[in-house]
């Protein structure tokens, strides 16, 4: 069946690298992939998208790439700040506009 | 823009009650979804509607759980009777219409403990 797999499941770095969290889907026809943050006790915040006719996009610290030949996609934080610290979690759209979610990574920026 | 509105936002109840949550869409919104999140775990997709029908509730415990659309606005998910497992938060997500890259904006979710 329809799956999303997320890695790593925690992430721990220093204020200012760089933060890549991965998924992979199992069905080829996805064609969507939205990213969420959430905070502690807070509700999933969209954060950035990318459709399947696309490679990348970015915006701003905040990038997604995505490798529809391996079926995975990724998230990109540059100069991590402490206010990223979060859980971040991936998702793919299949039929009828059904989500699947990752597990969920949780970043840790330490100042 | 009022967002996704639910309640209530903590429910304790003892094993074997029942318990309700209230969902309130954005308004205009066509689509909207349930999801239980363990802790933990990525939100799990319960039951998707579009306007008043059921699109999609294939993960739906039917056998104890149930939800319902209204004229197509608000919508109320009930479990009877609740078991430990069913300890979660229970996340209301809405969007226009349900089309391609149709951004979901969820509610504040309901956080339920079954004792």
């Amino acid at each position: 069946g329809e799956n999303v797999e997320q890695h790593p499941s925690t992430l721990s770095v220093q204020e200012g690298d760089s933060a890549v969290i991965k998924c992979t889907y199992s069905d080829s026809a996805s064609n969507y992939f939205p990213w969420y943050k959430q905070e502690l006790g807070k509700r999933p915040q969209l954060i950035i998208d990318i459709r399947s006719n696309v490679g990348e996009k970015k915006d701003q610290r905040i990038a997604v790439t995505l490798n529809k030949t391996a079926k995975h996609f990724s998230l990109h934080i540059t100069e991590t700040q402490p206010e990223d610290s979060a859980v971040y979690f991936c998702a793919a759209r299949y039929n009828f506009n059904k989500f699947y979610f990752g597990s969920g990574t949780k970043l840790n920026v330490k100042p | 823009e009022a967002g996704v509105a639910q309640s209530p936002r903590y429910k304790i109840i003892e094993k074997r009650q029942s318990v309700a949550f209230w969902c309130n869409p954005i308004s205009g919104h066509a689509t909207l979804y349930w999801y239980q999140q363990i802790l933990g775990q990525g939100p799990k997709l319960l039951i998707q509607f579009q306007n008043n029908g059921v699109v999609d509730d294939s993960q739906l415990p039917k056998d104890r759980f149930s939800a319902e659309r209204l004229k197509g606005v608000d919508s109320t998910l009930k479990i009877q009777p609740a078991k430990l497992e069913d300890s979660a938060v229970y996340l209301c997500a809405s969007s226009f219409d349900g089309g391609v890259a149709d951004t979901q904006y969820f509610g504040p979710g309901t956080r339920l403990t079954v004792l």
